[in-house]
């Protein structure tokens, strides 16, 4: 069955620390996987997208990796600031069907 | 540009009653979805359109219309409310569904049965 699977479930840490957040999958084929940033109340919003090829990508002060061999990817937040505070879900996309397998998120919260 | 927009942002219903949320988006999509999103859960596809006049069932379709006559607008509709649709759901809307076209996601509509 197709999985996406995250840890830890939640993360507190201090303002300035830096972060890593898992993501494994059994999603197959594999078309692509996406990391979003959802704040309390609101929607989810896209921070990265990678394919098979990508091994790294980065956006401001986020960086996913993918391991395709192993499955596996993380999301690393450098400096974090108050504004981090969310939830973040990591979303595998099944090439055959086309339909997006989420993850049931990590809630990070950063204290000052 | 106002992206995904959803209403209502909250609703409260009894058992049994009927009501329509509403989704738009302005970015000529042709991908269109809804989720629910409940506490512990990832989100759930509930249905989906990949243009006007096309629809289909995603994962937890029961209980839940949809309809796509335009580009823009995807309701979803609750014929019968029951207390474990309370959720919060979530319309979405992207380019296409294949490759890496962005989802954008409007802000959600929290939705409870009594």
């Amino acid at each position: 069955k197709n999985q996406v699977e995250q840890s830890p479930q939640s993360l507190i840490i201090l303002e300035g620390k830096n972060c890593t957040l898992q993501c494994n999958y059994t999603v197959s084929p594999f078309s692509n996987l996406r990391w979003y940033k959802q704040d309390t109340g609101r929607g989810p919003v896209s921070l990265t997208i990678m394919t098979f090829s990508e091994n790294t990508k980065s956006n401001g002060r986020y960086t996913a990796t993918l391991d395709a061999d192993t499955k596996q990817s993380s999301l690393h937040i450098t400096a974090s600031q108050l504004s981090d505070s969310a939830s973040y879900i990591c979303v595998v996309s099944d090439a055959g069907t086309y339909k997006y397998i989420f993850g049931t998120g990590t809630r990070l919260k950063v204290l000052a | 540009n106002a992206g995904v927009t959803q209403t209502p942002k909250f609703q409260v219903l009894k058992t049994g009653q009927s009501m329509t949320l509403q989704c738009a988006q302005d970015m000529n999509h042709e991908y269109m979805s809804w989720y629910r999103q409940d506490p512990g859960m990832g989100l759930r596809l509930i249905h989906y359109s990949v243009g006007a006049g096309i629809t289909d069932q995603g994962e937890v379709p029961n209980g839940y219309n949809v309809s796509r006559s335009t580009t823009e607008d995807f309701p979803l509709r609750l014929l019968s409310a029951a207390p474990s649709q309370t959720s919060v759901y979530f319309c979405a809307s992207s380019y296409s569904l294949a490759g890496v076209s962005e989802q954008f996601f409007g802000p959600g509509t929290r939705l409870t049965v009594l």
